[in-house]
């Protein structure tokens, strides 16, 4: 069964880092993109960016300063990290796999003092 | 970049109706576009994609299709458990629409 599983801290603060981890299950990530997307409350969604399943990446414009996405294929895990977090980074974020068929549950990030 | 112009933003319709939500492009997409269902506090689900394909296990009155650079998600009749946010991401440079919030009139 493909199971995508986000985890990271729930707040951060102004100016911070964000550090986020998704956990996959079920398949390869040297078979399967995994992409980033987030959302904020009440609001649409942002792709933010993709680890491809030969290693390479690929970055929302708008966020590539700042975005930085890795993996450890031993430990099925991708990670996000974004730095000068601001209250606008505030979402709910998502891992997601391939042609976007599979989802994680999603965590909340707060960015607030 | 490649924008996607999603409209309506807000939709009202009875149960049985024929909706129909668009998303046009500002450049060409082919049929690298994909229609998202989201209901609250759920993650999205994918509903379309290749812009006319079913995704599995989505019912069969919901339909995808293209004209020219506008690209359409039709629920031929509608049923209560179809209220929810629908979205459309392009695939080219990966740009999500800004979202169509359908709800029962």
């Amino acid at each position: 069964e493909v199971q995508l599983k986000e985890s990271g801290p729930g707040l951060v603060q102004p100016s911070q880092t964000l550090s986020l981890t998704c956990t996959v299950s079920g398949f390869s990530l040297t078979d399967y993109s995994v992409h980033w997307v987030r959302q904020p409350p009440g609001k649409g969604l942002e792709w933010m960016g993709v680890m491809w399943s030969g290693g390479s990446t690929a970055y929302n414009s708008a966020l590539k300063s700042r975005l930085s996405i890795s993996r450890d294929t031993s430990k099925s895990q991708v990670f996000l990290k974004m730095n000068s977090l601001q209250t606008e980074d505030t979402a709910i974020y998502y891992c997601t796999r391939g042609q976007l068929s599979y989802w994680g549950q999603g965590v909340m990030v707060t960015v607030s003092s | 970049d490649i924008q996607m112009t999603q409209s309506p933003s807000s939709l009202s319709a009875s149960l049985g109706d024929r909706v129909t939500i668009t998303c046009r492009a500002s450049q060409d997409i082919g049929n690298y576009l994909t229609w998202f269902q989201q209901k609250p506090g759920k993650s999205p689900r994918r509903m379309i994609y290749g812009a006319t394909n079913l995704a599995a296990g989505v019912p069969s009155r919901f339909s995808g299709s293209r004209s020219g650079s506008d690209y359409s998600l039709t629920i031929s009749s509608l049923e209560s458990e179809d209220v929810a946010d629908y979205h459309c991401l392009q695939s080219i440079q990966w740009t999500f629409g800004g979202g169509t919030k359908l709800e029962l009139k």
